[in-house]
């Protein structure tokens, strides 16, 4: 079985201020570990994915994350927070491979103040 | 084409009344997924495709919801007498690698 916490369900940043927002994984497998956004009524956007190469992953935007295998985490950063940056963050599980079903954490939300 | 396109962007129903969703993949992908998001953050996995043949349903309810992949036409999901607990936004993902590529979802209202 596998599952994902997301341990903030809202964040608040200034622009211009890092950003940290926090997930934990459980699986019984090497996972594949996803960061996806979703903006107010769009779809889902892939920002970033974790599958076994090197533990710092850098995504779009500017954003990155890193495994950590024995913290059992993959939290997601950005050194200066945008105003477009405001939307809802998903940390996302998979069993590695093509056709494996997304497990979804329940997700945070990233509000940027000016 | 290059983004998975799903129809429609909103769909309202009666109670009882019937629901069909259209998902077109990413033009070379194999598979598609459909997902459910309710309460704006729960996903629930509903059932994937490879081509044609189902590969995954075990998300699938057994009453009332049913999906298809036919060649040279969109994937489909339906619901069958909805009910009020149906209303969510209906996402259809398409991938040929480990990455899933998102539409940006259908919102179904059942009133």
């Amino acid at each position: 079985a596998q599952s994902v916490t997301q341990l903030d369900s809202h964040v608040s940043v200034s622009e211009g201020t890092p950003v940290l927002l926090r997930c934990n994984y459980s699986s019984s497998y090497s996972p594949s570990l996803f960061w996806y956004v979703q903006h107010p009524n769009k779809g889902l956007q892939l920002l970033l994915k974790y599958t076994s190469a090197a533990t710092l992953v850098k995504g779009i935007n500017g954003f990155e994350a890193e495994f950590k295998k024995s913290e059992t985490s993959f939290h997601l950063t950005k050194p200066s927070a945008h105003m477009s940056d405001a939307a809802e963050y998903f940390c996302v599980v998979s069993f590695t491979g093509t056709a494996s079903k997304l497990t979804f954490g329940t997700g945070t939300r990233l509000q940027v103040t000016l | 084409g290059e983004e998975v396109a799903q129809t429609p962007k909103h769909l309202v129903r009666g109670e009882g009344q019937k629901a069909k969703l259209y998902c077109a993949p990413i033009k070379g992908h194999s598979y598609v997924f459909w997902y459910q998001q309710v309460l704006k953050n729960e996903f629930k996995f509903l059932i994937s495709f490879q081509n044609e043949n189902v590969f995954d349903e075990t998300g699938m309810p057994k009453e009332r919801f049913s999906a298809k992949c036919l060649p040279n036409s969109p994937c489909s999901l339906e619901i069958q007498a909805t009910k009020l607990e149906d209303s969510a936004v209906y996402f259809c993902a398409s991938s040929q690698s480990d990455i899933q590529y998102f539409g940006a979802g259908t919102r179904l209202s059942v009133l």
